[in-house]
């Protein structure tokens, strides 16, 4: 069964930073492109960041590129997203998600989410 | 405001049937396969359609899923009360490199 965990969502401040990770089971990692989904509270799904299964390709939102950087270890089946220079627009659920195949999309399994509040 | 239009809300009585539409652009939707979600109230949204008229393992024919040029559409027969939730088309955006999804149209059935 595929499951996804993410974890390490939590309050912090503007210009703040932080870390989420995605542990994954169920599935052979390193041979699916995963991504990060975002949702703000009361809004739609925003498309944040995906990298390929070996790591080597990442690609970003406009409105993160530069700030957030995604990564995976494949040892350790688990998928990252650093956030720096966080700003109030960047309050959302964050899911993580596999892709079907080899493609950045579509995503057939999801995470519960984790919630990241960017507030003073 | 989202690359892909959808309407903000469909309604339908239980046992009718729904479409939602999804309209884009000859960079995504044109020239891209769609994928279909369903959020349920607090949960993570869900794969319905992906490939523009494919459905996952486990869901039921009741949905499925068209193109044509740069619109998608969404249909749902049957409907049942656990139908009730949030609906998101999602495709590659050619032009901005990125994922892109609509609005969302939530299903009401009445």
């Amino acid at each position: 069964e595929v499951q996804l965990l993410e974890s390490g969502g939590g309050l912090v401040q503007p210009g703040g930073s932080l870390r989420l990770s995605c542990a994954a089971s169920g599935f052979t990692f390193s041979s699916y492109v995963m991504t990060w989904v975002r949702q703000a509270p009361g809004k739609g799904l925003e498309w944040v960041s995906a990298i390929s299964g070996s790591g080597d390709s990442t690609y970003y939102a406009d409105s993160v590129k530069g700030r957030f950087t995604i990564s995976r270890d494949n040892s350790k089946n688990t998928l990252y997203l650093q956030m720096n220079s966080l700003r109030a627009e960047d309050t959302a659920v964050y899911y993580c998600a596999k892709s079907i195949s080899k493609v950045i999309q579509p995503f057939d399994y999801w995470g519960q989410g984790t919630l990241v509040t960017v507030s003073s | 405001q989202s690359v892909l239009t959808q309407p903000p809300s469909v309604s339908a009585a239980p046992g009718q049937k729904v479409t939602i539409s999804c309209s884009g652009s000859s960079s995504n939707i044109g020239n891209n396969y769609v994928s279909w979600y369903q959020q349920l109230p607090g949960t993570a949204p869900k794969l319905l359609i992906y490939d523009n008229n494919k459905r996952p393992s486990g869901i039921p024919d009741r949905f499925s899923g068209s193109k044509s040029g740069t619109s998608a559409t969404l249909g749902i027969t049957g409907l049942q009360t656990g139908d009730e939730a949030d609906y998101y088309c999602g495709t590659w955006d050619s032009s901005l490199n990125a994922v892109v999804f609509g609005g969302g149209t939530k299903l009401t059935v009445l």
